[in-house]
C-alpha cells in the first residue's frame, strides 16, 4: 500500500564511498523528484524527472547522478561522498500536469563519517 | 525568484490554545501554496493546499489556512492545540505557470505545553 517508498531508511558510510538510494512509487505518476533536507531542516529540490527525462537539475555537484530506469523509479547515486552530503533525502512524485500535488516518501537519512 | 518566509523557527503553545504559524510568500503572481507537517523521523505529509479557489482552506487534523493576497500571507491556524500536533511545519509554494520547483520555507517547530 506504500505510495512512495525509499530504501534504505538509514545509510551510514565513510567519506569517499559511493552509495545509492532507491525510490519507487506505485501511484501511476510520471514525474519524480529528489529533495535534500539539511541539518537545519531546510528543504531544497535537487532533481526532477518526467518519463525518464531530466527536467529540473538544480546546482547540484556532479557527484550526484539520478537515474530513472522507468517512470516508477528514480534512484540517486552519489560518488565520492563528503561530510557535507549528510542530510535526509526525500523522494517525491506527481503527475506532470498536476505538479502541485507532490507525494513524498519517508526519507533516507544519510550520515557520512 | 519565488521565496517563502516562515516567521518564528520555534513556536510553543499550551494544549487547548490557538495555534498560529506564519507564512509569507514573495512572488509577483500568487503561487500555489501548501502546508506540510513532518513528525519526528518521518516524511512530509500534506496538511492543506491553496490552488486559487477558496481563500480559506481546510486541511486535515483540524488545521486551516487563509490566503491573503494583500498581505502575501498564508498563515496556518488550529483553534485548539493537541499534544499530537507537536511537529515541524513547512510552508511551501510552487508557481502556477508551469515552473515545477516547490520552494519551502525554513520550517517552524511547534511544541505543545501540557
Amino acid at each position: 500500500d506504500t505510495a512512495v517508498s525509499q530504501t534504505p531508511k538509514y545509510l551510514v558510510t565513510q567519506m569517499g564511498n559511493d552509495k545509492s538510494i532507491k525510490c519507487e512509487q506505485n501511484l501511476g505518476h510520471d514525474t519524480m523528484y529528489w529533495y535534500k533536507q539539511d541539518s537545519k531542516k531546510f528543504l531544497k529540490i535537487m532533481f526532477s524527472y518526467n518519463n525518464k527525462e531530466l527536467i529540473i537539475n538544480e546546482t547540484v555537484p556532479n557527484r550526484f547522478s539520478p537515474k530513472s530506469p522507468d517512470k516508477a523509479h528514480l534512484n540517486l547515486h552519489i560518488n565520492s561522498l563528503e561530510l557535507g552530503d549528510s542530510a535526509v533525502y526525500f523522494c517525491a512524485s506527481s503527475l506532470r500536469d498536476r505538479y502541485n500535488e507532490q507525494f513524498f516518501g519517508p526519507g533516507t537519512r544519510l550520515t557520512v563519517l | 525568484a519565488q521565496s517563502v518566509t516562515q516567521l518564528g523557527s520555534h513556536v510553543s503553545v499550551s494544549e487547548g490554545a490557538l495555534v498560529l504559524l506564519r507564512c509569507n510568500y514573495s512572488s509577483s503572481v500568487p503561487p500555489y501554496l501548501f502546508w506540510y507537517v513532518q513528525y519526528p523521523n518521518q516524511g512530509l505529509q500534506l496538511l492543506l493546499k491553496y490552488t486559487s479557489a477558496a481563500t480559506l482552506v481546510k486541511g486535515i487534523n483540524g488545521f486551516e489556512a487563509e490566503f491573503k493576497k494583500s498581505e502575501t500571507s498564508f498563515h496556518l491556524t488550529k483553534p485548539s492545540a493537541h499534544m499530537s500536533d507537536a511537529a515541524e511545519y513547512f510552508c511551501a509554494a510552487i508557481s502556477n505557470f508551469g515552473n515545477e520547483k516547490l520552494t519551502f520555507g525554513t520550517g517552524t517547530r511547534l511544541t505543545i505545553i501540557p
